[in-house]
Parts: C-alpha cells; sequence; structure tokens
C-alpha cells in the first residue's frame, strides 16, 4: 500500500500573503490533484497533473499556481491568501488507467 | 460542464435504519459514478462505484444507478453510528482525469 503526506497540516498565513502546500505520493501513481473543499462542503478541482512538468487548470485556478517537478510530488501556490479562502485543501492521486482518486488527510488553511 | 447536485444536504437516522442518499448529473455521457465517504478530519475515501445500470451491493451498501433519469443512490442497510460522516458523489465524463463531485450528505447515525 501507499500513503500521500500533505504539509503542513495546518497553515495559518496574513491576508496578501504567498503560501505554499505540499503533496508527496508513494503510490508510484500518474496523474495528481488539489481540491478545495470549504467547511463541511463538496470538493472543488484547482489544477491536476497527469505526469511530471503537466499542469492543467481546474474549475477554480484563479489566485493559485502549482508545480509538478517530481512524479511524487505536487505542490500549490496560494498567490495572495484572502480570507474568504480558509477551507482544507485536499491532496489527491489516481493511478493510470484507474478512475479512483486516492486522497491525502489535508491542509487547513486559515487567514488572519 | 457537468455539474452534480446530492440530497438530501443532511440526514440523521437512527441505528438499524435503511439509509438512503441521493445524486443526480446532467451530463448523459458520464461513465463512472462513485460514493465517496469522509468521516470527520479525515481523508475521503472511496466507498463503492458502478459503470452501468442496475445495482451493486456489498455487504451494507448498495449503489444504484437510472442513466435515463440522470440518477445514482447509496442505500445502508442497517445503519451504524460509524456510518456517521460526509458522503460524496462523483461522476465521470469525458477523460479519466476529472471527477465532479457533489456538495455532500452529512449522515448522523444515532445509538
Amino acid at each position: 500500500g501507499g500513503i500521500i503526506t500533505q504539509t503542513p497540516k495546518f497553515l495559518i498565513g496574513q491576508e496578501g500573503q504567498k503560501l505554499t502546500l505540499k503533496c508527496q505520493q508513494n503510490f508510484n501513481h500518474d496523474t495528481m490533484y488539489w481540491y478545495r473543499q470549504d467547511s463541511g462542503k463538496g470538493l472543488r478541482l484547482i489544477y491536476y497533473s497527469i505526469t511530471e512538468n503537466d499542469l492543467q487548470k481546474g474549475d477554480l485556478s484563479e489566485g493559485y499556481d502549482a508545480s509538478r517537478e517530481k512524479k511524487s510530488s505536487f505542490s500549490l501556490t496560494v498567490t495572495s491568501a484572502q480570507k474568504n479562502e480558509m477551507a482544507v485543501f485536499l491532496c489527491a492521486s489516481r493511478p493510470g488507467g484507474a478512475r479512483e482518486q486516492y486522497f491525502g488527510p489535508g491542509t487547513r488553511l486559515t487567514v488572519l | 460542464q457537468q455539474k452534480v447536485q446530492q440530497s438530501p444536504e443532511s440526514l440523521i437516522v437512527p441505528e438499524g435504519a435503511m439509509t438512503s442518499l441521493n445524486c443526480t448529473f446532467s451530463d448523459s455521457a458520464s461513465q463512472y459514478f462513485a460514493w465517496y465517504r469522509q468521516h470527520s478530519g479525515k481523508a475521503p475515501k472511496a466507498l463503492m462505484s458502478i459503470f452501468s445500470n442496475g445495482e451493486k451491493e456489498e455487504g451494507r451498501f448498495t449503489i444504484h444507478l437510472n442513466k435515463a433519469s440522470l440518477h445514482f443512490s447509496l442505500h445502508i442497510r442497517d445503519s451504524q453510528p460509524s456510518d456517521s460522516a460526509l458522503y460524496l458523489c462523483a461522476a465521470l465524463s469525458g477523460s479519466f482525469n476529472k471527477l465532479t463531485f457533489g456538495a455532500g450528505t452529512r449522515l448522523a447515525v444515532c445509538p
């Protein structure tokens, strides 16, 4: 079995600050995802990547950048943190040819 | 663009009851339908999935799909307090890459 690790678990930043969230997976999966989950709500796709150095925008990409420098890692940057984007950010991965996604435990973002 | 809607938003049932959760989708070409379960503070985890019309049963859980009515559902038999969680439905259309999730149904099973 594998695991997805997200760091940090809690991230506190100031309004306007640039913040980076990291995700690592040891499944050796090709595709990785970043989702945002507002309190108790569903998941909205921010970015995904089908292979190293590939980036695809999701429905909620404005205000975010992403980076996939290695197959095993996928980073998300909040370019200018706003109070209305306090949420849990979930990373997921999926093996090629399968549809099921495997999720990490999330990073909870608080903006002061 | 695919739209996925869930009902109800929240549900409280007594232990031992049958629970039914509903999901509608907008893209009639959707090929894959799944339910994920997320316990409080934990990662969402895939529970069940289905590809074609009909039913699929795994233990106490049954998934039912009716593509003509753009509807699928999850039924939990003999609901347990440990089933209390946020249930997310998801549908896939187009490439394998993008699952569209619903907003979730929060289930509480009371002993």
